[in-house]
């Protein structure tokens, strides 16, 4: 078990332009989540999938951001028309069911110039 | 909107002493995590507390969750360089849902 990965580790583009990140959770974790930290911040709550249902989605999730876990194991986060707001820290976490903390990746870190 | 405030935001220590941070909410929590995070990575969990009142030591570190379920303590004894990195908080909204962070405290420690 190598833990939650991410990828790319840093993405740096061009405001306007579309970006996709990877996330591979624990293979036995069941739940997957996508924070945004920005710096000096805690991580905040974009999404969450139990399985391949999106079961919770931020409000702070705008029509830009897109999450999908087709077959209930990775998952992508896509950003459409990238806004130099949208640079950050971008997490992703597993976990299982019930009372079962999270478990991160090391993020992927967006600049959008 | 559940919200969690920590305190203090930033702390610098020498090494050798003892240290509390605290993390605080209007909200009622499943349960409470803390993590620690390092520039560049990702938070690395470091214990979760359930139970109101619960207190859980891991070596140095003691975790104090408050009897309403709504606060947590962290006590460092002795910090060391180690120790150094940002303490988030965490609390479970509903069972595995959603967790929302506090902004965390910043820990230094000195040699």
């Amino acid at each position: 078990d190598t833990g939650v990965s991410q990828d790319p580790r840093h993405k740096i583009t061009k405001r306007g332009q579309n970006v996709t990140f990877r996330c591979d959770p624990i293979s036995e974790h069941n739940r997957l989540y996508w924070y945004r930290q920005t710096l000096g911040q805690g991580p905040e709550f974009l999404t969450y999938f139990q399985n391949e249902a999106q079961l919770e989605k931020s409000r702070l999730l705008s029509d830009r951001f897109s999450a999908e876990r087709p077959k209930g194991s990775f998952s992508t986060l896509e950003i459409q028309r990238t806004e130099q707001g949208d640079s950050a820290m971008y997490l992703c976490a597993s976990s299982l069911q019930g009372l079962s903390p999270l478990h991160f990746g090391n993020g992927t870190r967006l600049t959008v110039t | 909107t559940q919200l969690l405030e920590q305190s203090p935001q930033f702390l610098s220590i020498q090494e050798g002493e003892n240290l509390t941070v605290y993390c605080n909410s209007s909200s009622v929590f499943s349960s409470l995590q803390w993590y620690r995070q390092e520039p560049g990575e990702g938070p690395v969990l470091l214990v979760t507390v359930v139970t109101g009142g619960e207190v859980k030591k891991l070596k140095r570190l003691t975790f104090q969750f408050g009897d309403a379920r709504k606060d947590s303590s962290l006590h460092i004894t002795a910090a060391q360089t180690g120790d150094t990195g940002l303490y988030l908080c965490a609390g479970d909204v509903n069972y595995g849902q959603n967790f929302v962070f506090g902004p965390g405290t910043r820990l230094s420690v000195l040699p």
